[in-house]
């Protein structure tokens, strides 16, 4: 695609539920990242891949988060027994050169916990 | 932890107006990047500027950027409604292999037409 693609868009679930939210980075990204963007704040790292491997998944949360990437391309951020505080705008973005280069970010997937 | 701080939070200007949003850093950085956000949207590059650079242009936008000081500014010249957004800094640290980009928490520009 052209862009970096998100799904779902927004998301409603309800507490102790597990969700997961897609990211389909530009092709030929070797580098992706997921942030996190509470309401009316800046964004917080969670993760970030270089092809399949994480080499640095020091902003994930609790064990309750986790993330993986196949095939260098898609990731998928699954979050286990979801709790209030984790409602967010959830931003994905992928980069050529990583933190050295520009970062495309999507659009995010807003996620709602009752 | 936060490595970009913006300053300052919240800016109302006239249309016409340069704006002008600052950001400091606390380590030492490989480069400092912009973004802008319009609101419910993703984030959109604006401009990068390098350890070794000191200033950079890209139409309306000017950046500067002082290693010594940790901080860098944005300034928006001539500005126009449309330029309404949330604008954010980043900084890639120099931190071996891993390469992240430390956003601030942003400024919220508002821009009257």
């Amino acid at each position: 695609g052209a862009g970096v693609s998100q799904s779902p868009s927004n998301k409603v679930t309800e507490k102790g539920k597990d969700v997961e939210l897609r990211c389909d980075p530009i092709s030929g990204h070797t580098a992706l990242y997921w942030y996190r963007q509470s309401l009316g704040q800046g964004l917080e790292f969670l993760i970030y891949f270089q092809g399949n491997s994480a080499p640095d998944k020091s902003g994930l949360p609790s064990d309750r988060f986790s993330a993986e990437r196949t095939g260098g391309s898609v990731s998928t951020l699954t979050i286990q027994r979801t709790q209030q505080e984790d409602s967010a705008v959830y931003l994905c973005a992928s980069s050529l050169q990583g933190a050295h280069g520009e970062l495309f970010f999507g659009e995010g997937s807003r996620l709602t916990v009752l | 932890s936060q490595q970009g701080e913006e300053d300052p939070q919240a800016l109302s200007i006239q249309e016409g107006e340069n704006a002008t949003m600052n950001c400091s850093y606390k380590t030492s950085i490989n480069n400092l990047q912009w973004y802008r956000q319009n609101s419910g949207r993703g984030l959109v590059h604006l401009i990068l500027i390098r350890s070794n650079e000191r200033e950079k242009h890209s139409g309306r936008l000017r950046v500067t950027l002082d290693t010594s000081k940790k901080s860098s500014s944005l300034l928006i010249t001539a500005s126009r409604a449309a330029d309404t957004a949330s604008y954010f800094c980043a900084t890639d640290a120099r931190t071996g292999a891993n390469s992240k980009l430390t956003f601030g928490k942003g400024i919220t520009l508002s821009v009257r037409p």
